[in-house]
């Protein structure tokens, strides 16, 4: 079954730790974006990669850094920098083109502690 | 800012009745948008969509009607059942910012048994 992986499910950061959120797909989805969701708010973007080597900063891409080596994986790592990053992430892809909806991840949920 | 709003965080609908979700938007340049429906601690699955060239679009129980000039568009689901309950976001696409969408913060609906 085709779909997008996201792992692990939850994970927890010390204050001060890089941290790595992996998503994959077997889509064969051209385009890829990560995403944040916090209580109150809509998915905000983070970074999107319509191609491979490829990546655009989102709405909140402070202390967030992505790579795109391959087609099926876009990681994120969650930075130091990052002042807030207790929240719900979600990868999510498309074909390429803006008129097919998202297929979406299960998504992680990062608490820093 | 926030360009897409669905103002209302939650609604309470009895079972076998119609459930009413309202999204507005601000940016008339957006052409494209969709609805998506996102259990706890998974992904969002996306529901329906509708262009501005359309004013309703239907999938079974679910129907979206567009209101261009009011800039609103609303969700109806009939008739309700249970495994309806669910957040719901709104998203929206302009064609010129290419494919990122701009979600909602999303309405919590219960569907009452």
């Amino acid at each position: 079954d085709g779909g997008i992986t996201q792992s692990p499910k939850y994970l927890f950061r010390k204050e001060g730790q890089n941290v790595t959120l992996s998503c994959e797909q077997n889509l064969n989805h051209d385009a890829m974006y990560w995403y944040r969701q916090d209580p109150g708010q809509g998915l905000r973007l983070i970074y999107y990669s319509q191609i491979v080597n490829d990546f655009q900063k989102g709405d909140i891409a402070e202390g967030y850094s992505v790579s795109r080596e391959k087609k099926e994986s876009f990681p994120l790592t969650v930075t130091s920098a990052q002042k807030n990053p207790t929240a719900f992430y979600l990868c999510a892809s498309t074909p390429g083109q803006g008129l097919y909806g998202y297929t979406f991840g299960s998504g992680t949920r990062l608490t820093v502690v | 800012d926030q360009q897409v709003k669905q103002n209302s965080p939650s609604l309470s609908v009895q079972e076998g009745r119609i459930s009413i979700l309202n999204c507005d938007y601000t940016n008339s340049m957006f052409d494209y948008f969709l609805w998506y429906k996102k259990y706890p601690a998974e992904g969002p699955t996306f529901l329906i969509s509708i262009s501005s060239i359309k004013d309703k679009n239907e999938d079974g129980r679910f129907t979206v009607f567009l209101n261009k000039s009011a800039k609103h568009l609303s969700l109806h689901i009939v008739p309700s059942q249970p495994g309806d309950s669910a957040v719901y976001f709104c998203a929206a696409s302009a064609q010129g910012y290419g494919q990122n969408f701009v979600f909602g913060p999303g309405t919590r609906l219960s569907v009452l048994p």
